[in-house]
């Protein structure tokens, strides 16, 4: 069945550092969508891609779905305290989830 | 804001116990959804609903049920608890288009002893 992989699971950075968590996908997807749990909470959608090539922004964040639609990115410019958590990816009309990367950030 | 509510946010059973996790959202979403999380293996579909007594089997269903008899509510019955489904279970909802994503509920810890 459709798997959806992402890495890496856990990611520690110092503050002002850059992110990114990468997620592939064994068959073509419609699209992606992306969550943040933050610890204790549960997912919170962030934002979703639909066409080839997309790239979106969200202050800080920069989400992108590959040209064959099979793979997809979320980067984090300079990362803060409050983006400590758990990112995942979720694709597909049924929304399989990634594993989810794990971010701590030391201040 | 939607608000998708999950009935216990702690609960415990024993091992053969029926155990009922309710869930209620109420900005009359058409989809509704049953996630297990476990540490490692991220969120996986159990069971979804497209629409009133309408349910379809995820990718994990084995030792689940559920009942959807009214719009606004979904329930996730498991027949004869095990401590293999010792997890948290996340229900969530959303609009028939895709784009507005899914909004979780705050999930139930399911202990089974």
């Amino acid at each position: 069945g459709q798997q959806v992989m992402q890495i890496p699971q856990y990611q520690h950075v110092q503050e002002g550092e850059d992110f990114t968590t990468y997620c592939n996908s064994s068959t073509t997807l419609s699209n992606i969508q992306w969550y943040k749990q933050r610890p204790g909470g549960h997912p919170v959608f962030l934002i979703q891609l639909v066409k080839s090539g997309e790239v979106k922004k969200q202050k800080r964040l920069t989400f992108q779905f590959g040209e064959a639609k099979k793979n997809s990115s979320l980067h984090i410019t300079a990362t803060q305290t409050t983006d400590v958590g758990t990112y995942f990816c979720a694709g597909g009309g049924k929304l399989i989830f990634g594993q989810g990367t794990e971010l701590s950030v030391k201040p | 804001d939607v608000k998708v509510t999950q009935s216990s946010r702690y609960l415990v059973k024993r091992t053969g116990e029926k155990v009922f996790l309710e869930c209620v959202q109420d900005m009359d979403h058409e989809n509704m959804f049953w996630y297990r999380q476990d540490p490692g293996l991220g969120l996986r579909l159990i069971y979804f609903s497209y629409d009133v007594k309408m349910k379809e089997k995820g990718d994990i269903p084995e030792g689940y049920s559920v009942s959807r008899e009214k719009k606004e509510r979904f329930s996730l019955i498991l027949e004869s608890a095990s401590t293999n489904q010792t997890s948290m279970y996340l229900c969530a909802s959303s609009l028939g288009t895709p784009s507005y994503g899914y909004t979780f509920g705050s999930g139930t810890r399911l202990t089974v002893v």
